[in-house]
């Protein structure tokens, strides 16, 4: 399984746009790229998954270069309510377990 | 649409006592089910997956098992319970080919 390296921490104020960055250098050609979101107490939500390219959904944007060794989650105009743990995993689709590191602790301040 | 849960959602036992925590998955058939645990602080570590009734795969050796008697149902056991068991025990669950999603999570403190 790729492994994936991102910041530990990141903070931000209120209506700020947030990028963060995921190395995954070793990154296999039938890997996809997986962002989830967790808050105290509760399990991981997903947020946006991606192959190549650009992905955009209600939520968040997913933007991957060509040669796949990085990705980065942007989250447009954070909110107060978006301060959590952001998980960046790469791994195949199906029956193979999701290796989750320590994430992103990214604080929103008002 | 698919939901999953999780229980009891908070849990205390004491050291060597027995350990039961359940997990059901509704509006899917043949899902892969999956247990991690999240320790105070850390990211999660895969416990156990499952592919199919009967079918255990275990990533982390301890003394922890899991059991899968139904399609939806993925049950976390122990005999007896060690103060390092405590942590945030967390289910999920996906279709094949797809994105895993994850239950609200059992909390359990052994004391």
């Amino acid at each position: 399984l790729a492994k994936t390296t991102q910041p530990i921490s990141m903070d931000s104020y209120e209506g700020q746009e947030v990028n963060i960055t995921c190395s995954h250098n070793n990154i296999a050609t039938n890997d996809y790229i997986t962002w989830y979101q967790q808050f105290p107490s509760q399990g991981p939500r997903f947020i946006i998954q991606g192959y190549k390219t650009k992905v955009t959904n209600e939520v968040a944007s997913l933007f991957i270069p060509a040669d796949r060794k990085s990705s980065t989650l942007s989250l447009p105009r954070v909110s107060l309510s978006d301060t959590a743990v952001y998980y960046c995993l790469v791994a195949m689709q199906g029956n193979t377990p999701l290796v989750f590191g320590k994430g992103t602790r990214l604080s929103v301040i008002a | 649409s698919q939901t999953i849960h999780q229980w009891p959602a908070t849990l205390v036992q004491p050291v060597g006592s027995p350990l039961s925590l359940e997990c059901t998955v509704e509006g899917t058939s043949n899902p892969n089910l999956y247990w991690y645990r999240q320790a105070a602080g850390r990211g999660l570590q895969l416990l156990f997956y499952s592919v199919g009734i009967g079918q255990i795969s275990s990533e982390v050796p301890q003394n922890l098992s899991a059991s899968r008697p139904q399609d939806r149902q993925f049950i976390l056991s122990s005999k007896k319970l060690l103060l390092s068991d405590s942590g945030f025990y967390l289910c999920a669950w996906s279709a094949r080919q797809e994105t895993q999603y994850f239950g609200p999570g059992t909390r359990l403190l052994v004391l």
